[in-house]
């Protein structure tokens, strides 16, 4: 099993829609997670920190779920700018423990 | 303020030549990292350092070197290109060391390489 898994998309919605990202992890130890974006051809940008406690951002609301070792994204109200590669990120601890999942495309239609 | 830089932002090697790509901060980060990131693939750590003089090895480390004389920037060398080496290479800074809820690393824009 991979150490963090995501569902490769893509994701086609159309604007206004909600949509929602998974990512699992392997290791129980994990400790932090986060979500990036990344555009296609740039670099990934920091997104949101995912709490234990779950955690809003406008439209952006992550939560974390350590009984099933998953972590999870949730866009409201989609917009066109929304469109891009959402990367998920686990550390289990140390440099060489932060993981980068392979991403999932998200495709927002007019 | 321009955050992270590298150069070049595109090159194509042959087999066997050697090069350096270049990153610069200018947010006084002590920690900076090297990614290479392919498709199909997450973001693999390449090396990593944790403070001006400083070093480490990350997950793939075999076939590149690293420096960090200035606290501002990391260099990636090249020795002898290989075509496995073809990749998108990214670098990236943070405050803080990773692990807290509150890391956030910073990345350069990627540098496109091309091993023929």
């Amino acid at each position: 099993r991979k150490e963090v898994e995501q569902d490769p998309g893509p994701f086609n919605v159309p604007e206004g829609a909600t949509v929602a990202f998974n990512c699992t992890y392997s290791n129980s130890a994990s400790q932090s997670f986060f979500w990036y974006r990344q555009d296609c051809r740039k670099e990934p940008k920091l997104l949101m920190s995912v709490y234990s406690s779950g955690n809003e951002d406008g439209r952006f609301t992550a939560q974390l779920n350590r009984a099933s070792q998953y972590i999870s994204l949730l866009i409201r109200d989609s917009k066109l700018s929304d469109s891009a590669t959402y990367l998920c990120v686990v550390n289990s601890g140390g440099y060489q423990k932060v993981t980068f999942g392979t991403g999932t495309k998200l495709q927002v239609i007019p | 303020n321009a955050g992270v830089t590298q150069t070049p932002k595109f090159r194509v090697l042959k087999t066997g030549q050697s090069m350096t790509l270049l990153c610069a901060q200018d947010m006084n980060h002590e920690y900076m990292y090297w990614y290479r990131q392919d498709p199909g693939m997450g973001l693999r750590l390449i090396h990593y350092s944790v403070g001006e003089g400083t070093t480490a090895k990350g997950e793939v480390p075999d076939g590149y070197n690293v420096s960090r004389l200035k606290k501002q920037n990391f260099l990636l060398g090249l020795e002898s290109a290989a075509p496995s080496q073809t990749s998108v290479y990214f670098c990236a800074s943070s405050y803080s060391p990773p692990g807290g809820v509150y890391n956030e690393q910073f990345f350069g824009p990627g540098t496109r390489l091309t091993v023929l």
